[in-house]
């Protein structure tokens, strides 16, 4: 079964350092999603993208966020400038086509360590 | 703004035992629900989906839902859990009005199964 993947697994920064957070979608597939846990609390919506822009964003993601397909196969997620509470579980996820039933198939996650 | 309450953080049962993990959501629309699981390690995968029709779903690995629209709940059962079922739950929400269809997510619920 085709599977969303994201490295690294876990990535380990000092604040105020860059981190740019990889994942590749299903092949077919068409919106894209990044949402994180911080520990002890909810996974929480960050942004969504399709057709090479970002469709939708919680207040959460703010200037310091960015999100790139810089190729077919990648998205990535760019924090510029880290903060201690940058420190969660990022996950990313795909769908194939617009409309609302379609589902969100979701990867391992990277977890991030901002120190 | 949707909101998604799980009313278990931590659940330990034995083997055999039955299962039953609630799921509330605030959100007047017609709604999509979602139950995800998430095995250690893993990535967090769909157990079973309700957009219309019988309000009693059934999903993978003998696990059911049950949407009673009255309450705004979709509640997870399993009559007998197994050892393998160890792993985190998350009820998710998205309505139809957002164009990137973000999904909202509980605090979701620890189980743990004792062998």
């Amino acid at each position: 079964e085709p599977e969303v993947t994201q490295t690294p697994s876990h990535q380990v920064t000092q604040m105020g350092q860059e981190v740019i957070l990889r994942c590749v979608p299903i092949s077919n597939h068409l919106y894209f999603y990044w949402y994180r846990q911080i520990l002890g609390q909810k996974v929480e919506f960050l942004v969504s993208f399709y057709n090479n822009e970002i469709s939708e964003k919680s207040e959460i993601f703010d200037d310091q966020f960015s999100v790139e397909r810089p190729d077919g196969s990648n998205f990535t997620l760019k924090i510029r400038s880290t903060k201690l509470e940058d420190s969660a579980m990022y996950f990313c996820a795909s769908r194939t086509q617009t409309g609302s039933k379609n589902i969100q198939y979701f990867g391992a996650g990277t977890r991030l360590s901002v120190l | 703004a949707q909101s998604v309450s799980q009313h278990n953080h931590h659940v330990i049962l034995s083997e055999a035992a039955s299962l039953e993990l609630g799921c509330n959501y605030s959100y007047g629309g017609t709604v999509n629900l979602f139950w995800y699981v998430q095995y250690p390690g893993q990535h967090l995968q769909l157990l079973l989906k309700y957009f219309s029709g019988d309000p009693l779903v059934k999903g993978i690995k003998g696990f059911e839902a049950e949407f009673i629209k009255s309450k705004f709940s979709f509640n997870l059962r399993k009559p007998s859990v197994q050892w393998s079922d160890t792993a985190e739950y998350f009820c998710a929400v998205n309505g139809p009005n957002n164009a990137g269809n973000m999904l909202t997510f509980g605090g979701g619920t620890r189980l743990m199964v004792k062998p």
